[in-house]
């Protein structure tokens, strides 16, 4: 069954450094989605997108994120300059065409750890 | 703006024991809602969805849900526990704008006794 996939599974960065989040999305899916889950707290959205731009985000999603589909099958999630507060799990979905009744599936996740 | 309640962060149940994980939400027009299931140190995996075409639906590993308009909950059942059952739980609303976000409850962690 083809999945997401999301690399690397652990980054470990300093504060304030760049970091980019990768995610392969299922190959035949058009909408794409971040999210995060700080330890002990919800599942968070952050930003949607949709046919080469953004359709929807968060207030966490201020102007230190930025998304991108740089080819046919990446799809990045960069935090320019990282915080403490940054430190979460982040994870990639993405559906296929269709209403909003078509299920998000989602990868494995990015464990951040920012120090 | 849409919500999600779980009641209960914490279910404990005896393997072999009804499974009962709670979920109301607070949509100002027809939602569709999601369960998914956590397993440690993986995403998030779908186990049904509730899209209006049925009101009791079925999903993986022997889970329904039955989604009930006038409590504005979908609550999650397994009529038996295994083991292979303990995870978290994340019941899951979407409504039909441009970007579909998923808003999440705030999760329910079962634990299966022997």
């Amino acid at each position: 069954e083809p999945e997401v996939t999301q690399t690397p599974s652990h980054q470990v960065t300093q504060m304030g450094q760049e970091v980019i989040l990768r995610c392969v999305p299922i190959s035949n899916h058009l909408y794409f989605y971040w999210y995060r889950q700080i330890l002990g707290q919800k599942v968070e959205f952050l930003v949607s997108f949709y046919n080469n731009e953004i359709s929807e985000k968060s207030e966490i999603f201020d102007d230190q994120f930025s998304v991108e589909r740089p080819d046919g099958s990446n799809f990045t999630l960069k935090i320019r300059s990282t915080k403490l507060e940054d430190s979460a799990m982040y994870f990639c979905a993405s559906r296929e065409q269709g209403g909003s009744n078509q299920p998000q599936h989602f990868g494995d996740g990015t464990r951040l750890s920012i120090l | 703006a849409q919500s999600v309640t779980q009641l209960g962060s914490h279910v404990s149940v005896s393997e072999g024991a009804l499974v009962l994980l709670r979920c109301n939400y607070s949509s100002s027009v027809p939602p569709y809602l999601f369960w998914y299931v956590q397993y440690p140190n993986q995403g998030l995996q779908l186990l049904l969805k509730y899209t209006s075409a049925a009101t009791l639906v079925k999903g993986i590993n022997g889970f329904e849900a039955e989604f009930k308009k006038s409590e504005t909950s979908f609550h999650l059942t397994k009529p038996s526990a295994h083991m292979s059952d303990a995870a978290e739980y994340f019941c899951a609303v979407s409504q039909n704008n441009a970007g579909n976000m998923l808003t999440f409850g705030g999760g329910t962690r079962l634990m299966v006794k022997p």
